[in-house]
């Protein structure tokens, strides 16, 4: 247990919908990123938030949008969901910015 | 731009046999990390290694080791005396030092037949 959680484990939803994905940081965390992980595009680093403040940005698209809250919990909002964003959503977090511990994940599968 | 190529899509050995993950990676940084997560069929990720790219000692823990050389741009990843509990999709990573998104390989399956 790397001491990410995220919620829910499972997501099932239609297309054109809007869903929310959380995770908690391991205790003392402050930095928090998110990665995809899909069949055809691999893991890939959408977004990383560190104490509240976005600090850098990957390939995540626009209709995708994260925040991080004062304690340190972070949500990444997905809308106008298509097919294609059926995916396996991982939150990581790290303390000193050197190694990134991940969540079980969220599995979305969007019909 | 950082690469990290992990040619063997899928290795299956049987119990007991030593088995090696390659790892190539490309970066025209100087001072980078480079990792290696599991994945094991209940789908998280779990970190197993963490090396720096100025600290080219190879590392053992326990079954497992790993062996840097920068000269070759490579980190491999060997297990010794496989076991079933080792059949996962171990992925390969690289950060570089002050930017901190991990660049992952494709991954490589492996299946320890019993």
């Amino acid at each position: 247990d790397s001491g990410v959680t995220q919620t829910p484990k499972h997501l099932i939803t239609a297309t054109g919908q809007r869903v929310t994905l959380r995770c908690s940081p391991r205790s003392g965390d402050l930095s928090v990123y998110w990665y995809q992980q899909s069949l055809d595009q691999g893991l890939q680093f959408l977004i990383q938030y560190y104490n509240g403040e976005e600090r850098a940005k990957g390939n995540i698209l626009e209709r995708f949008s994260a925040q991080q809250f004062p304690d340190l919990h972070s949500e990444l909002n997905l809308s106008s969901l298509e097919l294609g964003d059926s995916a396996l959503y991982f939150c990581a977090s790290s303390r000193t910015g050197r190694t990134q511990y991940f969540g079980p994940g969220t599995r979305l599968l969007v019909l | 731009a950082q690469k990290v190529t992990q040619a063997q899509t899928e290795i299956s050995v049987v119990e007991k046999e030593d088995v090696t993950l390659d790892c190539v990676y490309e970066t025209r940084d100087t001072t980078y990390y480079l990792f290696w997560y599991k994945q094991p069929p209940s789908g998280e990720l779990v970190f197993l290694i963490r090396r720096n790219s100025f600290d080219e000692q190879n590392e053992i823990s326990g079954r497992y080791s790993w062996n840097f050389q920068k000269s070759t741009s490579s980190f491999n990843f060997t297990i010794t005396a496989s076991q079933v509990v080792d059949s996962a999709v171990y992925f390969c990573a690289l950060s570089l030092i002050g930017n901190e998104k991990l660049t992952f390989g494709t991954g490589t399956r492996l299946t320890i037949i019993p």
